[in-house]
This record gives structure tokens, sequence and C-alpha cells, in this order.
């Protein structure tokens, strides 16, 4: 059964980035046709769309986001990872990574991480 | 891109129906066929309920059921049950090759 998990600082300051590790067991992240993405939960805040990656290393992102978002696949891991450039407190949030019901979809998520809560504060 | 309109808030009483509605534009719900649903209760991951307008995820129930018109998609829930309080979320694919949030619904079952 597929399990993803989210790590990383539960702290980040001002103007650092914020690195995230989502770890996958019981599936591989090159798994023919199938994207993984990342969503934040600002506290008592609605869900927000960071971007998707392909097995294939294509990647999607928000627009509001774009300029300082990256994420990526590490397949010696069977990770996926993001990295948020120059944080602001309006980054805090708890952050989830997760993975669609079937291949070749990337809007919809059915397994999901437990999510892990960073904040960005000095 | 807009964060697709839902209600803050939608109420009922134990067995009766309540429809949350998610209303986007031409670009993303009016456009495509791929919205999905999720119920999250406080503390908790998402849960899928819906993708795609229609198809149910294995394990959900059927007293969930999803529709769309136009811009605007809906999730009706039939015999409301205590456990079906949560925050409901939609989500649409977009013409930009991106995914759109819904702002969140909170139901209370009276």
């Amino acid at each position: 059964q597929l399990q993803l998990q989210e790590s990383g600082p539960g702290l980040v300051k001002p103007s650092e980035t914020l690195s995230l590790t989502c770890s996958v067991s019981g599936g591989s992240v090159s798994s023919s046709n199938f994207y993984w993405g990342w969503i934040r939960q600002p506290p008592g805040k609605g869900l927000e769309w960071i971007g998707s990656i392909f097995y294939s290393g294509t990647t999607y992102y928000n627009p509001s986001l774009k300029s300082r978002v990256t994420v990526s696949l590490d397949t010696s891991k069977n990770s996926v990872s993001l990295k948020l450039n120059s944080v602001i407190v309006a980054d805090t949030a708890v952050y989830y990574c997760a993975r669609p019901p079937r291949p070749s979809i990337f809007d919809a998520f059915d397994i999901w991480g437990q999510g892990t809560m960073v904040t960005v504060s000095s | 891109q807009s964060a697709l309109t839902q209600p803050a808030s939608v109420s009922g009483s134990p067995g009766q129906s309540i429809t949350i509605s998610c209303t986007g534009t031409s670009s993303d719900v009016g456009g495509y066929n791929y919205v999905s649903w999720y119920q999250q209760h406080p503390g908790k991951a998402p849960k899928l309920l819906f993708y795609d307008v229609y198809n149910r995820p294995s394990g959900v129930s059927d007293r969930f059921s999803g529709s769309k018109s136009g811009n605007t998609a809906s999730l009706t829930i039939s015999g409301l049950q205590a456990e079906d309080g949560a925050d409901y979320y939609c989500s649409s694919y977009t013409s930009s090759y991106t995914l759109v949030f819904g702002g969140g619904t909170k139901v209370t079952v009276l």
C-alpha cells in the first residue's frame, strides 16, 4: 500500500529556502505515467496547490509561486522534493505531498501524506 | 489564478440533503470535466470524494454525489450524518495547465 511521509525543518527564517522531502513507500516515484503533487494549507485557511511533477520530470507550478518554487524527483531515494525560495511569513502552512488515483492525471489526489507544519519566523 | 467560489458554510439536520456549490469560469470548471471534491476533518489530510466530476473512489459512501452544469460544480450529501461535519473543498484543472482550489465550505450537522 502506497504511503507518503513529508519531512523537513519546522521553522524557517524569512528570506531563506524551505526544503521538504516526501518519502514514498510501497511504490516507486518513477511509476509510469503518475504525477506527484505538493499542496499547502495556511493555519485556519484553505488548500493551495503548489505544483506537480510527472514521473518523467515535467513540472507544473502555481503561477503565484512559480518564480520561487522547484519540485523534483529523487529516484535514488524514492522521494519527491519541494524547494521554496525567499520565504515570507505568509508561506507558513501545513505542506502535503500527494498522488492522484490513477496514471496520467494531476487534477486530483487520493493518497496524501500526513502533512508537515512549516513556520516562517525570525 | 482566482480561487473557485464556494459558500463559506452550509448546515443541515441529520437525514437531510445538502448541496455545496463550486463556481468557476469557462477556463476551469466550465471548460473541463476535471473537478474534484475533498472532505477534511480538523487536523487531518483531505480525503478525495470525487474526481473528474463523477468518479467516486472506492470506499466513498454513495450518499455523496457530484455533478456539474456550466461553470458550476456541485457536491450533494444525502442522508446527512454527524460524521459528515467537516470542511469540503472543490478543485479544478485550468486552461493554464494548473490546478485551483475553492475557498472551502464548512458543513455543520445541526
